[in-house]
């Protein structure tokens, strides 16, 4: 079964410009959850997707969104990019995003911001 | 928020150690998972273990819920065990909120 894929895995825009990253999960999961990773910060969570509905968001400001398509695919989009938004962005799948489940994380997409 | 902290930051060892990193976090969890993020940025979930024991090979793991803390055990260390191990839990809300708060890693450098 492939794992969680990630596109791209790299990724380097200047400020202002927005960046879309796509995440598809394992085959059979239906949740999708979005990670920061920065040096300062750590592991940060962003948003979860379930059957194309949000049902958490993390403590970001309004230019980090998210959608998940009816395939279970999912993309977030960052727009008017900052210097500190300059990250590893993981994505991790589990079957039904409950707590009772493992999740599975992609191997991210590293943006810098020039 | 619930607090997770992990101990030690950093830890190095000679090839052929074992060592125990430990996880508290400050209320009740529905979920607890210890990841292995490898020098190339990788999260690779070792194990889901809101409560318990397990074993897998050279590693295994210990949740005690009723007092708030984990064990991650790493017997006969090999170089390649090298990298971030992280904790991440999920709040016991009542229901699941769908997300993990990690704490802030150990850091384990095994030397040949």
């Amino acid at each position: 079964k492939a794992g969680v894929t990630q596109t791209p895995r790299y990724l380097i825009k200047t400020r202002g410009q927005q960046v879309t990253l796509s995440c598809s999960p394992i085959s059979g999961h239906r949740s999708v959850s979005w990670y920061q990773q920065t040096p300062g910060q750590g592991l940060q969570f962003l948003f979860e997707y379930f059957s194309e509905t949000q049902r958490n968001k993390g403590n970001f400001p309004g230019r980090f969104s998210g959608r998940q398509f009816s395939n279970s695919r999912s993309e977030m989009n960052v727009s008017t990019l900052e210097l500190g938004d300059s990250a590893l962005y993981l994505c991790a799948s589990s079957e039904t995003g409950a707590g009772n489940q493992p999740q599975h994380f992609g191997d991210g997409t590293r943006l810098s911001i020039l | 928020g619930i607090q997770v902290e992990q101990s030690p930051p950093d830890l190095i060892l000679q090839e052929g150690a074992n060592s125990t990193l430990r996880c508290n976090f400050s209320d009740s969890v529905n979920n607890l998972q210890w990841f292995h993020q490898n020098p190339w940025g990788q999260l690779i979930n070792l194990f889901y273990i809101p409560s318990g024991t397990k074993q897998n090979g050279r590693l295994s793991a210990t949740t005690v819920a009723t007092e708030r803390y984990s064990l991650l055990y790493i017997s006969s260390s090999q170089t390649t065990d090298s990298g971030v191990y992280f904790c991440a839990v999920e709040l016991d809300s009542g229901g699941s909120n769908y997300k993990l708060t990690f704490g802030k890693g150990t850091l384990l450098t095994v030397n040949p």
